[in-house]
């Protein structure tokens, strides 16, 4: 079966960057998109960006542009999302997902927490 | 970018009741529009994809409808596995945004 799974919960200083790392299974890594969103405590879900494993490009929504990158090491089917320069505002928990515009398979979320 | 709206935010319910929740879409997305379930603690699970097709393994309980700015989510009976936070997304263009979402309680 599909699975995605996400490396573990993060704590991190203002102006840190976090590496977030999603391992797929049960399927052809490189012929799905991965998707990240994230969803601070209590609040809805805010899609980041995309990137297509296959070649490695990406799109990101404008909020993040310049703070976010995302890669992939196809060997390993494994994709990563990585944030730099971090705020308090960016404490939530961080999702990757299957797809380009539906999202059929989700990782079980990383919790990511910026705090001095 | 395309604002989501649902409504209601929140709605107490009982086990057997219909229930329907609205999405609006800022602009006509024709049907690019996917329901997702979220339980406390969980990721996201897809439901409803373009609008009114249910996905592999929902219980058929679940529906879509809808087309253009309005959609609806209805539970035909709702069940006690069912109470849970529902987010409408539109897959028409990019940025892919969500609703606020909607939490089921139990009443």
């Amino acid at each position: 079966q599909v699975q995605l799974v996400q490396s573990g919960a993060e704590v991190k200083k203002p102006g840190a960057s976090v590496k977030v790392s999603c391992k797929a299974s049960g399927y052809t890594f490189i012929s799905y998109d991965i998707i990240w969103v994230r969803q601070a405590t209590g609040q809805g879900l805010e899609w980041m960006g995309w990137m297509n494993p296959n070649s490695g490009n990406t799109g990101f929504a404008q909020k993040f542009q310049g703070r976010v990158t995302m890669t992939r090491n196809t060997s390993i089917s494994t994709a990563y999302m990585e944030l730099s320069s971090l705020r308090s505002e960016d404490t939530a928990v961080y999702y990757c997902a299957r797809g380009s515009r539906t999202f059929d398979s989700w990782g079980q979320g990383t919790l990511v927490t910026v705090s001095s | 970018d395309i604002q989501m709206t649902q409504s209601p935010s929140s709605l107490s319910a009982s086990v057997g009741d219909r229930v329907t929740i609205t999405c609006r879409a800022s602009q006509s997305i024709s049907t690019y529009l996917n329901w997702y379930q979220q339980k406390p603690g969980k990721a996201p699970n897809l439901l409803i994809y373009a609008a009114s097709n249910l996905q592999s393994g929902v219980p058929s309980r679940f529906s879509g409808s809808g087309s253009g700015t309005d959609f609806t989510l209805t539970i035909s009976s709702l069940q006690p596995e069912d109470f849970a936070t529902y987010y409408c997304q539109q897959s028409y263009s990019s940025p892919w945004t969500f609703g606020q979402g909607t939490k089921v309680e139990i009443k």
